[in-house]
């Protein structure tokens, strides 16, 4: 089976313009989840969705919004970018089955650079 | 204080040694810990997973949860070059929660 795929892998944007990311879940995961990296540091959780609904949001500004459709796949979307937005973006897939024992499986992540 | 926290090292052993990687994390209510492996410029890559007190092993790798002392660990045996690598440890609450994770220990083994 596939794993978690995202595009693109890598993008350049200038600041203040929008950027979009897309991520596709492992086949059969309902769940995605969205991470930022800087270098040096563990990812950051943003955004979690589970059947289309947003069930977490971490502690970043408004000018990041993300939305699950109906195949379960995902969009990240960044507004106004700003120089520190400069990050490899994760997307996570995970499995409904055993809720208790959620594992998250990472897709190879969009690496942003910010001008 | 960090929620979970991890030496950044660089943790350097010679090929062939046993490698001990440390974690403690500050949120008593966690209840999953994970250990993930990151080569430079890849994405996290899962190891391992742990919930309950104790051992658990699984070929060259054993991880170790103490509740008690909120302490997380990873031994790698028979290191090897292909183990360099950033080792990121996380934890969450269960269910449909985020991770959080430290900020990774880079670990160098030595041919």
């Amino acid at each position: 089976d596939a794993g978690v795929t995202q595009s693109p892998t890598h993008l350049i944007k200038t600041r203040g313009q929008h950027v979009t990311l897309r991520c596709s879940p492992i086949s059969g995961h309902k769940s995605v989840s969205w991470y930022q990296q800087v270098l040096g540091q563990g990812p950051q959780f943003i955004f979690q969705y589970y059947e289309k609904e947003e069930r977490g949001r971490g502690n970043f500004p408004d000018r990041f919004s993300a939305r699950q459709f109906p195949n379960y796949s995902s969009e990240l979307n960044v507004n106004a970018l700003l120089l520190g937005d400069s990050a490899l973006y994760l997307c996570a897939s995970s499995s409904v089955r055993d809720r208790g024992r959620e594992t998250q499986y990472f897709g190879p992540g969009t690496r942003l650079l910010v001008l | 204080q960090k929620e979970v926290e991890q030496n950044s090292g660089p943790l350097s052993v010679p090929e062939g040694a046993i490698a001990s990687l440390n974690c403690t994390y500050s949120d008593r209510g966690s209840q999953s810990f994970f250990w993930y492996r990151q080569y430079s410029g890849k994405s996290p890559e899962l190891i391992m997973s742990i919930y309950s007190n104790g051992d658990k092993e699984d070929g060259r790798f054993t991880a170790q949860l103490n509740k008690a002392s909120q302490y997380v660990s990873l031994l790698i045996r028979d290191s090897q070059p292909s183990d360099s690598a950033t080792y990121l440890c996380a934890s969450t609450r269960g269910g449909f929660q985020k991770l959080v994770f430290g900020t990774g220990t880079r670990l160098l083994v030595s041919p």
